[in-house]
């Protein structure tokens, strides 16, 4: 059974300061990673699609990188702001049968 | 361009009951996957269609299937409810199939509330 596992479970951060988290998954058949923002009472929204090990994408304050060896992703926010509290999703495809696993979230709560 | 819409909203139903929940993706979409979301858990992958067949499906029981239709609107349905079943249910839609690198766009939700 592929296991997708995301740490913290949850996380509160002072409006200003930087954060990490991560994203581990299986090692092999890797085929692509998602990360997702959801927003409360909203649906959740897609920031990255990495599929290549070393990658690292950028949106804004957001970046993520990708290491498919090793099986991890982390998600940086530079900066963080009230806007960016939400529930932070990655999925992982794998090649064997293009099913999105999902991790249980990051949930992160940003104090003004 | 509309976005994915899913009806109903809410829904509150008894044990033994059936339900059918509605998709109707983005136009020019034609895969459309069905996701159950319970308190403390990731997204539970429930199935996923494309030009109307259905792709790859998760681990739940045979209470639970779906179909889509030739204008990739999808239903799902779930028979003899039980208690468990209470989560709210996402329905994605995205241009491809599951072998592409498409992101996936959801809906709202549909919040299933079993008695």
């Amino acid at each position: 059974i592929l296991n997708v596992e995301q740490s913290p479970q949850s996380l509160h951060v002072q409006e200003g300061d930087s954060t990490n988290f991560t994203c581990s998954f299986p090692s092999s058949n890797f085929y692509a990673l998602h990360w997702y923002r959801w927003e409360t009472a909203k649906s959740p929204e897609a920031l990255f699609v990495m599929t290549l090990n070393g990658d690292e994408k950028k949106k804004g304050r957001i970046s993520a990188t990708l290491n498919t060896k090793e099986g991890y992703s982390y998600l940086y926010i530079k900066g963080s702001q009230p806007e960016d509290s939400a529930t932070y999703l990655c999925a992982f495809r794998s090649d064997s049968n293009y099913q999105l696993i999902w991790g249980a979230g990051t949930k992160l709560i940003i104090k003004p | 361009k509309a976005g994915v819409t899913q009806t109903p909203r809410y829904l509150i139903k008894t044990r033994g009951q059936q339900v059918t929940l509605s998709c109707s993706p983005i136009s020019g979409h034609r895969s459309v996957s069905w996701y159950q979301q319970t308190p403390g858990q990731g997204l539970q992958f429930l199935f996923e269609y494309f030009s109307e067949t259905q792709r790859n499906k998760g681990n739940f029981p045979g209470r639970f299937s779906g179909r889509q239709f030739s204008n990739s609107r999808s239903e799902m349905n779930v028979s003899t409810l039980e208690l468990g079943d209470s989560a709210l249910y996402l329905c994605a839609s995205s241009p491809a199939g599951g072998g592409s690198y498409n992101e996936q766009f959801f809906g709202p939700g549909t919040r299933l509330t079993v008695l």
